[in-house]
């Protein structure tokens, strides 16, 4: 089977910096996607991992260990509009997205 | 650009009712997922579809029923309705098969149903 575990909430404070972790055991494993959904909305694409490493798009980065099955997402400068929930999804196999229970960011003044 | 786009966005059902929920996408993706949403469980596939007139079950299928008829359609069925089946429902469609995604081509997802069962 496959298990995906990522904390089920986090508070940051505005301006900082958080770290939301993901580890995964997955049979096949191609790479990590982590989406962004704010309450009531569809979630949204952020970043996609393949090779071990850090990847960085602006404010967002995203890094993964294949040998560790372990990913994590890095939000700097937090900004209150980055309040939501934070899903890693892994891509394994033939199959379709398996994704994690979600990380509920709060990010407070 | 509609996307992804799902009907009803909210419905309310008695126990025992049957209703449809109609997803349909204008990408030409050949691939498409039905999901649903409950606190603290995270997006669970029921079923998805590689291609018209495919079907398959996801994690959770027990309850729902699925159709592909046209490429770009594709529809999750309550037979049956049950309290147990209240949760917001998401539609995704994909032009890769699943497995072979990147990040120029990934899921995309309709706006998702409320439904609840009373």
């Amino acid at each position: 089977g496959q298990n995906i575990d990522q904390p089920t909430e986090m508070t940051a404070t505005e301006g900082a910096i958080v770290q939301i972790n993901c580890t995964y055991q997955t049979s096949g494993f191609n790479g990590l996607f982590w989406y962004q959904q704010h309450a009531g909305e569809a979630p949204t694409f952020l970043s996609y991992n393949v090779l071990d490493g850090l990847e960085e798009k602006g404010r967002f980065s995203s890094f993964l260990s294949r040998s560790k099955g372990y990913s994590y997402l890095l939000l700097k400068e937090l900004q209150m509009k980055d309040s939501a929930s934070y899903l890693c999804a892994a891509n394994s196999g033939n199959t379709p997205l398996v994704f994690g229970k979600g990380t509920r960011l709060s990010v407070i003044a | 650009n509609a996307g992804v786009t799902q009907t009803p966005k909210f419905r309310v059902l008695k126990t025992g009712q049957s209703m449809t929920l109609l997803c349909a996408q204008d990408m030409n993706h050949e691939y498409m997922y039905w999901y649903r949403q409950d606190p603290g469980m995270g997006l669970r596939l029921i079923h998805y579809s590689v291609g018209e007139g495919t079907t398959a079950k996801g994690e959770v299928p027990d309850g729902y029923n699925v159709s592909r008829l046209k490429k770009q359609n594709f529809l999750l069925g309550l037979e049956s309705a049950a309290p147990s089946q209240t949760s917001v429902y998401f539609c995704a469609s994909s032009y890769t098969p699943p497995g072979r995604m990147s990040s120029g081509n990934t899921i995309y997802f309709g706006e998702g149903s409320w439904l609840t069962v009373v």
